[in-house]
């Protein structure tokens, strides 16, 4: 079974400073997606940005962009001038690229933005 | 496009109780999904439908979990008897077809349950 890990319970940054939040996983799989979703207070999930295993290039969402380390079975999160709109939980979350598709979760981190 | 709508937002009810959740899917998404939040992790797959027909229902407690999705459209999750550790946000998900290997899952903005 997949497993995924955010180590980072919480993380705080500097309105404008940029922020990385780390994730790994474990997969026996050699296709699969990843995903960051971002859930504010009102509970909704958003997804944020998806990697592509087979891709060798990261993804990039305008201020978001990740760092997927293959090998390693790391997938980190770089959020750069942050807005205080950033603030919420993130979840790293895994899919195999075959099967029912379902996601695989981390805890989430909290991330705070002061001004 | 209207999204994933989750009724009620809130619900708390005693231990022993019954209680059901209602999700109506994005317009043509083929697939549903029911995730459990309990405070402080990710949510966890309960259920998944294609159309009318269960996917996957390996992490959904029977003995007390039921849930269906009659017409493929919309679906309803009951837990009867409820127990105090049931206390969680209920997520609905939907995404447009199995099979689509770059489609994403598009969540609604939940339930929260309290079971006192």
């Amino acid at each position: 079974a997949q497993t995924v890990t955010q180590s980072q319970p919480e993380m705080s940054v500097q309105e404008a400073e940029t922020v990385t939040l780390s994730c790994t996983y474990d997969t026996s799989e050699s296709d699969y997606y990843l995903f960051w979703y971002k859930q504010p207070p009102s509970r909704q999930m958003i997804l944020v940005i998806r990697q592509e295993a087979y891709k060798q290039q990261n993804a990039t969402e305008n201020r978001f962009s990740v760092n997927f380390q293959k090998a390693a079975k790391s997938f980190s999160l770089k959020i750069s001038d942050s807005q205080l709109g950033d603030a919420a939980m993130y979840f790293c979350a895994y899919r195999s690229g075959a099967g029912s598709y379902q996601l695989t979760f981390g805890k989430g981190t909290k991330l705070s933005v002061i001004p | 496009e209207a999204g994933v709508a989750q009724s009620p937002r809130y619900k708390i009810i005693e231990k022993r109780q019954s209680v059901a959740f209602w999700c109506n899917p994005i317009s043509g998404h083929a697939t549903l999904y029911w995730y459990q939040q309990i405070l402080g992790q990710g949510p966890k797959l309960l259920i998944q439908f294609q159309n009318n027909g269960v996917v996957d229902d390996s992490q959904l407690p029977k003995d007390r979990f039921s849930a269906e999705r009659l017409k493929g459209v919309d679906s309803t999750l009951k837990i009867q008897p409820a127990k105090l550790e049931d206390s969680a946000v209920y997520l609905c998900a939907s995404s447009p077809r199995e099979g689509l290997m770059n489609t994403e899952a598009f969540f609604g903005q939940g339930t929260r349950l309290t079971v006192v």
